[in-house]
């Protein structure tokens, strides 16, 4: 099984600020990762899939990069709407699919 | 507009069943492989099981084999999950979820583009 390594657990940053996630993979996932959005009381939302490729609907400010082992979500510049949790998640070697445990972007 | 409800949730015994039920509507269910992924309260997202579009091809995660069947009706446009022999940690909010059918080097599984809002399963006794 994949075990997916996100850090850091905590982001605090201010609305403007640029924010950057990182997902470590125990082993090659080559570009097979998406990254999800969580608010809370809601489902995930799928922002970047297969690495770097935007979801329908997701705004540019929303960018992902990697491969292999280490990948990078980076928030351009904090809207107010983007304080949530993210998660990543590879679809390689399943199953299991598996997800990392998550960076909560606070204020 | 595509969505997802999921229903059937609720309060099980430990060794007792439960079959959650995701009515899909707004797309067409039978291109879809669909998913069920959990998340238990204040943890992060676990996957359950996938099912192929046709339901003929189905998958699960070792915590769930042998006691959770995943399956479809693809002239209801619905998806089940039976689960069985129940346990506390089953206890979780479950999602449905629509496989995108991005396609890997190996397979058309794995990104879901969309999601029910979720049902809540405690198993406590």
């Amino acid at each position: 099984e994949i075990v997916l390594t996100q850090s850091p657990g905590t982001l605090s940053l201010s609305p403007g600020e640029r924010a950057t996630l990182s997902c470590r993979a125990s082993q090659s996932v080559s570009k097979y990762l998406a990254w999800y959005q969580q608010k809370p009381g809601q489902a995930p939302r799928l922002l970047i899939y297969d690495a770097s490729d935007r979801a329908s609907g997701i705004p540019p400010r929303f960018s992902g990069s990697g491969s292999g082992t280490d990948f990078t979500l980076t928030i351009s510049s904090l809207e107010p709407e983007d304080f949530a949790v993210y998660y990543c998640q590879q679809r390689t070697n399943w199953p299991p699919f598996t997800f990392g445990g998550g960076t909560k972007v606070e204020i | 507009e595509v969505q997802l409800l999921e229903s059937g949730g609720g309060l099980a015994q430990p060794g007792g069943s439960l079959r959650l039920s995701c009515a899909a509507s707004g797309f067409t269910y039978i291109h879809h492989p669909m998913s069920w992924v959990r998340q238990a309260p204040g943890k992060g997202l676990e996957w359950v099981s996938a099912t192929s579009s046709s339901g003929g091809n189905t998958y699960y995660a070792d915590s769930v084999k042998g006691r959770f069947t995943i399956s479809r009706d693809n002239s209801k446009n619905t998806l089940y999950l039976q689960m069985n022999s129940l346990r506390a940690d089953d206890s979780a909010v479950y999602y449905c979820a629509r496989d995108a059918g991005f396609c890997s080097s190996n397979s058309c599984y794995g990104v879901w583009d969309y999601w029910g809002p979720g049902t809540l399963v405690t198993v406590s006794s």
